[in-house]
């Protein structure tokens, strides 16, 4: 157990439709980053947030949007989805030193139809 | 840039047998590599990660990895492994790069580590 939650485990949307994906901090954790993982892929990097800002963006359509609160929990969202969005959603949380090892919630597996 | 190859997407070994996970990264400044583990349907745990402090180095449940400067390399090993390893590893690099790429995880594909009885 590594302290960093997310909301919900599973989803199900048509295209087209919006989504929101929630990722609970560590505690003392100011930074998180977003990470899409599909199926028999690697990890790949969506965006991370440094104290409220965006300070870190992967090769992610402006579709793809986050928030993170001032309690350092996070949202990502995304507009418009497309059938190619179907993955595990992964957030992971750290101090915010460079080499402060990241922290992975268990996912949100988000399914397209 | 930055990036990750993890050689084979699947490795198959004996229970007790020596676990070799190989994993070789590309990046302009000098890098920090990570070595993740994924069971089904759960999120990344860190197994062990190099910081540029020394080049071999030891992370849980008996992995360890060296860093390899001249053959860009970052290989896992354990020197015998159990039913429990049988699991999915990721390699990852970061680097102190400055820009949108300030503490992005680069991973590779993965690797399917299968353990026979």
């Amino acid at each position: 157990e590594t302290g960093v939650t997310q909301s919900p485990t599973h989803l199900i949307k048509t295209r087209g439709q919006q989504v929101t994906l929630r990722c609970s901090s560590q505690s003392g954790h100011n930074t998180v980053s977003w990470y899409q993982q599909a199926l028999g892929q690697g990890p790949q990097f969506i965006f991370q947030y440094y104290r409220e800002e965006e300070n870190g963006r992967g090769n992610f359509p402006p579709r793809f949007s986050g928030l993170q609160f001032p309690n350092y929990s996070s949202e990502l969202n995304v507009n418009a989805l497309e059938l190619d969005d179907s993955a595990l959603y992964l957030c992971a949380t750290k101090a915010g030193g460079l080499t402060d090892t990241q922290y992975f919630g268990p996912g949100t597996r988000l399914t397209v139809l | 840039a930055q990036s990750v190859t993890q050689l084979g997407s699947h490795v198959s070994v004996s229970e007790g047998a020596l676990v070799l996970l190989r994993c070789n990264y590309s990046s302009s400044v000098p890098p920090y590599l990570f070595w993740y583990v994924q069971y089904p349907n759960q999120g990344l745990q860190l197994l062990l990660k190099y910081t540029s402090a020394a080049t071999l180095v030891k992370g849980i449940n008996g992995f360890e990895a060296e860093f390899k400067k001249s053959e860009t390399s970052f290989h896992l090993t354990k020197p015998s492994a159990h039913m429990s390893d049988a699991a999915e590893y990721f390699c990852a690099v970061s680097s102190n790069a400055g820009g949108t790429s300030y503490g992005k995880l680069t991973f590779g594909q993965g690797t399917i580590l299968t353990v026979h009885p």
